[in-house]
């Protein structure tokens, strides 16, 4: 089945350092790839998106490439903030485009 | 545009007991999916309604069940509660169609004692 996996937190940076989560996936046909983000006390929000290999999405300074060969979607953020503080996850959908699977989830602490 | 609304927001229910949970979906939207957080855990799949059926659904007991209303609504009902049902329970709302972006409610904090 599709599974995800992504890098354990937390993740403790100060503000203004350079972010990576690793996220890899294992999937049947080309799923869609998606990162997540959920602030404390809140639902998620679509952070991210790319649906075919080689796409790169991008929101609020946040990039992740879709990496078919490496089967791989890791998140990057050039300069973080205090407010980017929060759980990010990454995920997939499946081919019939009908059920998310996330990762375990990556706890972001920025410091100012 | 109020989003995916869930309700009730905080649950506090005895083992053996059973509950329920609704969820409004997004204006425009026809589809419902629900998904279990654990602490500390990403959301895990329990079912997808469309067209007031059940269209996919994940590893979970038959304790846990739902429906869909005509107005695209929906509730989850879980019985027979466990102290491992305690969890943080999503609704997210999408349009039929494959690999849409799926709107996520505040979500409903079950706990059982």
């Amino acid at each position: 089945g599709n599974s995800v996996t992504q890098m354990e937190g937390p993740v403790t940076l100060s503000e203004e350092a350079f972010l990576t989560i690793n996220c890899t996936y294992t999937a049947t046909g080309y799923p869609s790839l998606f990162w997540y983000v959920q602030y404390p006390g809140e639902g998620l929000q679509l952070l991210l998106k790319a649906t075919k290999a080689d796409d790169k999405g991008s929101n609020k300074g946040f990039e992740a490439t879709y990496r078919k060969e490496t089967t791989s979607f890791h998140l990057e953020k050039g300069s973080v903030q205090v407010s980017d503080s929060a759980v990010y996850f990454c995920a997939l959908i499946n081919n019939a485009g009908n059920m998310l699977t996330f990762g375990g989830g990556t706890r972001l602490m920025v410091k100012p | 545009d109020a989003g995916v609304t869930q309700s009730p927001t905080h649950l506090i229910k005895t083992r053996g007991q059973q509950v329920t949970l609704r969820c409004s979906p997004k204006s425009g939207h026809d589809t419902v999916s629900w998904y279990q957080q654990a602490l500390g855990q990403g959301p895990q799949f329990i079912f997808q309604y469309y067209e007031e059926e059940e269209r996919q659904r994940g590893n979970f007991p038959d304790r846990f069940s739902g429906h869909q209303f005509p107005n695209y609504s929906s509730e989850l009902n879980v019985n027979a509660l466990l102290l491992g049902d305690s969890a943080l329970y999503l609704c997210a709302s999408s349009f039929r169609g494959g690999n849409t972006e799926a709107f996520f409610g505040q979500g409903t904090r079950l706990t059982v004692v």
